[in-house]
């Protein structure tokens, strides 16, 4: 069974601080995706990565693909209420399947 | 900008109601999903297509029942739906090419009493 795993599950942090969550797993995807969630909402797409290595900036986040295609970590400077939400990852294989992650759930308190 | 509709947003029905949530997309994505998640949870592939005519079951083993008639619409039926269906249901669809991110509906929030 294909597994991905996040860490933390949950983080709560002020205003202005940096973090960084992580997927990993023990299978090799063809790409990785990071969404986020708001309550109510559906996910949205943040990035896509696609090469081992490979290193991804969305303004103040910035994305990392490990470089064997395992693992994946999203790093948040100086962080803002606006960014509280559910952070998803989803792998997805050579075979065409999605795989999601539990998520971490990130509150940013002003 | 959503392309991709789910109605109703939310439902509150009693047991042994026979339920339709509907979902469709302008993109013209041959791919579609049925995902359940309880709020703030991972979510749990329950059905997906591939195109019209094919359904198959996801992950997560459930009660209900999709079809794929026509490429932009895949709704999915609860026969007489039970307290245990209470929970989000979120829609996506995405190209078929691989490594496309799914794009996903702002789901629809049952709850059975």
């Amino acid at each position: 069974t294909q597994l991905l795993e996040q860490s933390p599950q949950f983080l709560s942090i002020q205003e202005g601080e940096n973090l960084t969550v992580y997927c990993n797993s023990s299978s090799v995807f063809s790409s990785l995706q990071w969404y986020r969630q708001e309550p109510g909402e559906g996910p949205v797409l943040l990035v896509t990565v696609v090469t081992g290595g490979e290193v991804k900036k969305l303004k103040r986040l910035t994305f990392q693909f490990g470089d064997a295609r395992k693992d994946s970590s999203l790093h948040i400077t100086a962080a803002q209420p606006g960014d509280t939400g559910l952070y998803l990852c989803a792998g997805q294989t050579s075979y065409d399947k999605v795989i999601f992650g539990p998520g971490t759930s990130l509150s940013v308190i002003p | 900008e959503a392309d991709i509709y789910q109605t109703p947003r939310y439902l509150v029905i009693g047991t042994g109601k026979k339920i339709t949530l509907e979902c469709s997309q302008t993109m013209g994505h041959d791919k579609m999903y049925w995902y359940q998640q309880d709020p703030g949870m991972e979510l749990h592939l329950i059905h997906y297509s591939y195109g019209v005519n094919s359904t198959e079951k996801g992950d997560l083993s459930s009660e209900s029942t999709v079809s794929r008639i026509r490429t932009e619409h895949f709704p999915l039926t609860l026969e007489s739906a039970r307290p245990s269906h209470t929970s989000q249901y979120l829609c996506a669809s995405s190209e078929s090419d691989l490594n496309q991110p799914q794009h996903f509906g702002d789901g629809t929030r049952l709850s059975i009493l």
